[in-house]
């Protein structure tokens, strides 16, 4: 099956310290979602974009529908210990109506 | 809040035994999905139903069967247990009914299933 290609694969960062991860794709998406993993869980949703262009906002993440439609970023700003996870962007084809497609995840540590 | 629930968090299995995921999703929810998780080849997807006994099948389907036979249980069955089967499965819902929200997949906590 086919998958985003999301980076960094993974981050170590300070406490404190903004975070910017992305998923990029060579087709178009008509949706990208971004959701959260703990260890041991299943993901959960965080961010849904629906439109080229949109900038939404959870608390301290941000979310971005690139303009082209084939990519998204994620931003994290003033990290703390509870970031600790693996992000996931998932993206939904204009003809794929029911099914998403899953980036590969980004896994972050904060230290303290 | 959507809930998700799958019978169990943990499950060991032998070679050849029939295995029974179950999950159920308390929202009214056409779409059920099952993934398995594997490091480094992340979700894919075996199966999904997009109503009471109907399913498609996804990209990893062999070596597994589905059931819906009410909306809000979607259940996926291992008929011979291998060892290549160990894995984490999730299972996931979503909504019909806007055009946008139809894809907002929401995940249960996932099963943990060794196969020996």
């Amino acid at each position: 099956g086919q998958q985003l290609n999301q980076s960094p694969q993974s981050m170590f960062i300070q406490e404190g310290e903004d975070v910017s991860m992305n998923c990029t794709s060579s087709s178009i998406f008509n949706t990208w979602l971004w959701y959260k993993q703990d260890p041991g869980e299943g993901p959960v949703l965080l961010i849904a974009l629906y439109k080229a262009g949109e900038l939404t906002s959870n608390g301290r993440l941000t979310a971005q529908f690139g303009i082209t439609r084939k990519d998204s970023f994620l931003n994290i700003s003033a990290s703390i210990p509870s970031d600790v996870g693996i992000y996931f962007c998932a993206g939904q084809l204009p003809l794929n109506t029911d099914k998403l497609i899953f980036g590969t995840g980004t896994r972050l540590q904060v230290f303290p | 809040d959507v809930k998700v629930t799958q019978s169990s968090r943990y499950l060991v299995k032998r070679t050849g035994e029939k295995v029974f995921l179950e999950c159920v999703q308390d929202m009214d929810h056409e779409n059920m999905f099952w993934y398995r998780q594997d490091p480094g080849l992340g979700l894919r997807l075996i199966y999904f139903s997009y109503d009471v006994k109907m399913k498609e099948k996804g990209d990893i389907p062999e070596g597994y069967s589905v059931s819906r036979e009410k909306k809000e249980r979607f259940s996926l069955i291992l008929e011979s247990a291998s060892t290549n089967q160990t894995s984490m499965y999730l299972c996931a819902s979503s909504l019909v009914l806007t055009e946008e929200r139809n894809y907002e997949q929401y995940f249960g906590p996932g099963t943990r299933l060794t196969v020996t």
